[in-house]
């Protein structure tokens, strides 16, 4: 079956270290996406990938990157810069053939102590 | 730019109510409007969409109307479940066509 997947569920850091979030997808979608949403409110859009080797930023990018070397793959790094990384991190993909409507992963809950 | 408001929760119903979930936007052009709907720990799914004026889109018993005379989608179901308990966001595509904006989300609580 199709679909998104986001590696590990759960992820614990210490603070000052960098960590990176995996997504993977294998819709075949050209657009890949990455959200940060906080206890009780809306989803942030971190970075988008609309094609590969292409990303802009979002409405919160600093203190993240991210890459986009193949399709299938887009991941996200939370860099020791992100002042708050304590999240829940949501990936998802969209194309244009289905009016861009996006399916999302599973998400990767990070903590950061 | 575009932009979505939908209502505050938590909305608290008991099962086999009425449910009405309000949404309003601000768009220039013609967006297309979504529902997603994320239940606890998981990610965002689809729950319906409209891409024009007057389309209803549904989807297990849940409704919504694309209404542009009072730039609304308001998300209905005639009689909620347990299972139902989530939360849902209202969401529309941005000025650019690869994004969307998302709502703050309404946490629906339904009791036994």
């Amino acid at each position: 079956d199709g679909g998104i997947t986001q590696s590990p569920k759960y992820l614990f850091r210490k603070e000052g270290q960098n960590v990176t979030l995996s997504c993977e997808q294998n819709l075949n979608h050209d657009a890949m996406y990455w959200y940060r949403q906080d206890p009780g409110q809306g989803l942030r859009l971190i970075y988008y990938s609309q094609i590969v080797n292409d990303f802009q930023k979002g409405d919160i990018a600093e203190g993240y990157s991210v890459s986009r070397e193949k399709k299938e793959s887009f991941p996200l790094t939370v860099t020791s810069a992100q002042k708050n990384p304590t999240a829940f991190y949501l990936c998802a993909s969209s194309n244009r053939d289905r009016g861009y409507e996006q399916y999302f992963g599973p998400g990767t809950r990070l903590t950061v102590t | 730019g575009n932009s979505v408001t939908q209502m505050e929760g938590p909305v608290t119903l008991s099962e086999e109510a009425f449910l009405t979930i309000n949404c309003t936007y601000t768009a220039t052009g013609y967006p297309s409007l979504f529902w997603y709907v994320q239940y606890p720990g998981e990610g965002l799914q689809l729950l319906l969409k409209a891409t024009k004026a007057d389309d209803k889109g549904s989807n297990k018993g849940f409704e919504a109307t694309y209404r542009k005379e009072t730039t609304s989608f308001h998300l209905e179901k005639g009689s909620v479940q347990v299972s139902d308990s989530a939360v849902y966001f209202c969401a529309l595509s941005g000025d650019s066509s690869y994004k969307l904006i998302f709502g703050s989300g309404t946490r629906l609580l339904v009791r036994p």
